[in-house]
């Protein structure tokens, strides 16, 4: 049983599509967040959040606490936005929960 | 600020070898982790600390050891390397703020048992 769920697995767009990837979970939280990670490369937090929605640039992330879902947005997709997104969540106590990540190609 | 640092990067054993991935972190976290990242799976807790001193079994932990002598470093050992521990390991460390617990991520470090 995973904790959380993410979807879809694989995703590839066209340069400048918009991109939704969805996550979510069955457990109480006390935070989200959503993760980058380039191939061969490290994971960088992008947003941390416990309500609502966060922008940054061209990400956004939303945060529905009631129906336990988060969807992470990417508008202007653009080539370099290739990477793996993961969704995870904080609980109360020490640890993380990851989800499997979604692997996203945007095309030129 | 250096973050979260792994080494090695890159690292081949050979079967029933042994060695020690290092984590460091220069932000004065209390939390440290490691974690394993196998395909098609999401990042399985090995061992945790929640200070200097202290250390504690995550969901995988067989064939791991862990210390934590210094605050800003924790340390994997596996004693005697199998073929089933060929994974990419993170290490990451965390502190909470307003909003939750914050983690940082390492770079990673890629092992392959052979």
């Amino acid at each position: 049983k995973n904790e959380v769920e993410q979807s879809p697995q694989n995703l590839t767009a066209q340069e400048g599509e918009f991109i939704t990837i969805n996550c979510s979970y069955s457990v109480g939280i006390s935070a989200l967040h959503w993760l980058q990670q380039h191939p061969g490369g490290g994971i960088v937090s992008l947003f941390m959040l416990s309500s609502g929605k966060k922008k940054h640039g061209r990400l956004i992330a939303t945060i529905n606490i009631q129906e336990k879902h988060s969807s992470l947005h990417i508008t202007a997709s653009h080539p370099r936005d290739s990477a793996v997104y993961i969704c995870a969540v904080s609980l109360t106590g020490n640890q993380f929960y990851f989800g499997t990540g979604t692997s996203l190609t945007v095309i030129p | 600020n250096a973050g979260v640092t792994q080494t090695p990067k890159f690292r081949v054993l050979k079967t029933g070898q042994s060695m020690t991935l290092l984590c460091a972190q220069d932000m004065n976290h209390e939390y440290m982790y490691w974690y394993r990242q196998d395909p098609g799976m999401g990042l399985r807790l090995i061992h945790y600390s929640v200070g200097e001193g202290t250390t504690a079994k995550g969901e995988v932990p067989d064939g791991y050891n862990v210390s934590r002598l210094k605050k800003q470093n924790f340390l994997l050992g596996l004693e005697s390397a199998a073929p089933s521990q060929t994974s990419v390991y993170f290490c990451a460390s965390s502190y909470t703020g307003t909003g939750g617990k914050v983690a940082f991520f390492g770079q990673g470090t890629r092992l392959t048992v052979v």
